[in-house]
């Protein structure tokens, strides 16, 4: 079956470092993937999408991986701050052609001061 | 960036009444929207694809009785929770894609139901 897997666990880091989440997909072949932003709530925010031909994707502070071989994106927050706290899904389009977003369960950030 | 606009952003009903969520794309034209549904710490449950102009597409195991999605024009379409239970309670979110070759969803804020 198709699943999207992220850590249920929250992530706990210090201002200033770098917090990095992980998102495993099994049974997929996504074109792209994207990670967006929810804060309680509210609905989620779009971040960054990355396609299945690129390694990598930065945007500010944001800097996303994919690698289809692993079936595994990595999404990093460099210089976090205690604004970056919430939490983070990441999506894939379902089918090939119209884009349909299905989303994993989402890793909840939180950054200490 | 585009803004979808959801209303109410919480609601409380009493079993058996209906309930109407509206979702509306304000500065572009959604040819695409979706509805889902998210149970704290869960994640976003599709629940069924809606085009302008036509019937929407439901995802297996969604009533289409009972969640009555109608996507009239191209900024506006609408969920209603027909015979509401307190099952039903949930936070409901739509999104909007911009353009059919769009891959960027706008969602709305999100509607609080409470179903008493």
């Amino acid at each position: 079956s198709q699943k999207i897997e992220q850590n249920s666990e929250a992530l706990n880091i210090q201002e200033g470092k770098t917090a990095t989440l992980t998102c495993n997909y099994t049974n997929y072949s996504p074109a792209y993937l994207q990670w967006y932003r929810q804060d309680p709530g509210r609905g989620p925010v779009f971040l960054l999408l990355i396609r299945e031909n690129e390694k990598e994707k930065r945007k500010e502070r944001l800097k996303v991986t994919f690698d289809t071989t692993l079936k595994q994106s990595l999404f990093h927050i460099t210089a976090s701050q205690p604004a970056d706290s919430a939490t983070y899904l990441c999506a894939l389009d379902r089918k090939g052609g119209s884009y349909i977003p299905t989303f994993g369960r989402g890793t909840s950030l939180i950054v200490h001061p | 960036g585009a803004v979808v606009s959801q209303h109410p952003s919480r609601v409380i009903c009493k079993s058996g009444t209906s309930v109407k969520i509206e979702c509306r794309s304000l500065d572009f034209q959604a040819t695409t929207m979706f509805w889902y549904r998210q149970f704290p710490k869960q994640s976003l449950m599709l629940m069924a694809t809606s085009n302008e102009g036509s019937k929407a597409t439901y995802e297996q195991g969604v009533e289409k009785d009972k969640f009555l999605i109608n996507h009239a024009s191209l900024t506006l379409s609408t969920l209603t929770v027909t015979s509401a239970h307190p099952e039903d309670s949930s936070f409901y979110i739509c999104s909007a894609l911009w353009g059919a070759a769009s891959t960027e969803a706008f969602f709305g804020q999100g509607t609080r139901l409470t179903v008493v």
